[in-house]
């Protein structure tokens, strides 16, 4: 079945630094990929998003690439601030059909201090 | 709009009593999941609706969980008898064109 792969945590990083996180999948079809992020005491929010290979999304300095020769999505940001810390996840939404059923990566705790 | 909303946003109750956790959807979304988080299995998937219907439940733990949606603009996960391995925080989530929008949970501690 589709799954989500990504790097476990905490990644414990200094404001500033570069960030890579992880993300493959396994999935039939074409899926749509995506990162939310949850702030500490809230939901989860769409960062970003990309809907087919090659497709970068972007967001609030954050970037990732839709691979589908490796089935990856990494999430990059160049210099992170302590208020990035948060759990940030990964996901696939199953391409064609009408259901928007998305499937989770267990996420990643990142932490940035000052 | 206001967003996904739930109720409780915490809830403390003993073992055996019944838990009734409430959603209201973003308007206009056809799509309304029910998610649970927990430390050990991180974000599960309990049960989603489309257009007020269940497709598909097979998240759902045990007979004790049942979720309803009534109408469009409202719904339910029950749980009944509650146990202490059912503490988690549960999310209600709604979508239109794949972005789902979570609300902020619901903490359930059961004792």
């Amino acid at each position: 079945g589709n799954s989500v792969t990504q790097m476990e945590g905490p990644v414990t990083l200094s404001e500033e630094a570069f960030l890579t996180i992880n993300c493959t999948y396994t999935a039939t079809g074409y899926p749509s990929l995506f990162w939310y992020v949850q702030y500490p005491g809230e939901g989860l929010q769409l960062l970003l998003k990309a809907t087919k290979a090659d497709d970068k999304g972007s967001n609030k300095g954050f970037e990732a690439t839709y691979r589908k020769e490796t089935t990856s999505f990494h999430l990059e940001k160049g210099s992170v601030q302590v208020s990035d810390s948060a759990v940030y996840f990964c996901a696939l939404s199953e391409g064609g059909g009408a259901t928007n059923k998305l499937i989770f990566g267990t996420g990643t705790l990142l932490a940035v201090q000052p | 709009d206001a967003g996904v909303i739930q109720s409780p946003r915490h809830e403390v109750t003993e073992m055996g009593q019944e838990v009734t956790l409430r959603c209201k959807p973003i308007s206009g979304h056809d799509y309304l999941f029910w998610y649970r988080q927990t430390m050990m299995r991180g974000l599960e998937l309990l049960i989603y609706f489309n257009n007020n219907v269940p497709i598909d439940d097979s998240g759902m733990p045990e007979d004790r969980f049942s979720a309803k949606m009534p109408n469009a603009s409202f719904s339910t996960l029950k749980i009944q008898p509650s146990e202490p391995r059912d503490s988690a925080v549960y999310f209600c989530a709604s979508s239109l064109a794949r972005e789902l929008f979570f609300g902020e949970g619901s903490r359930l501690t059961v004792l």
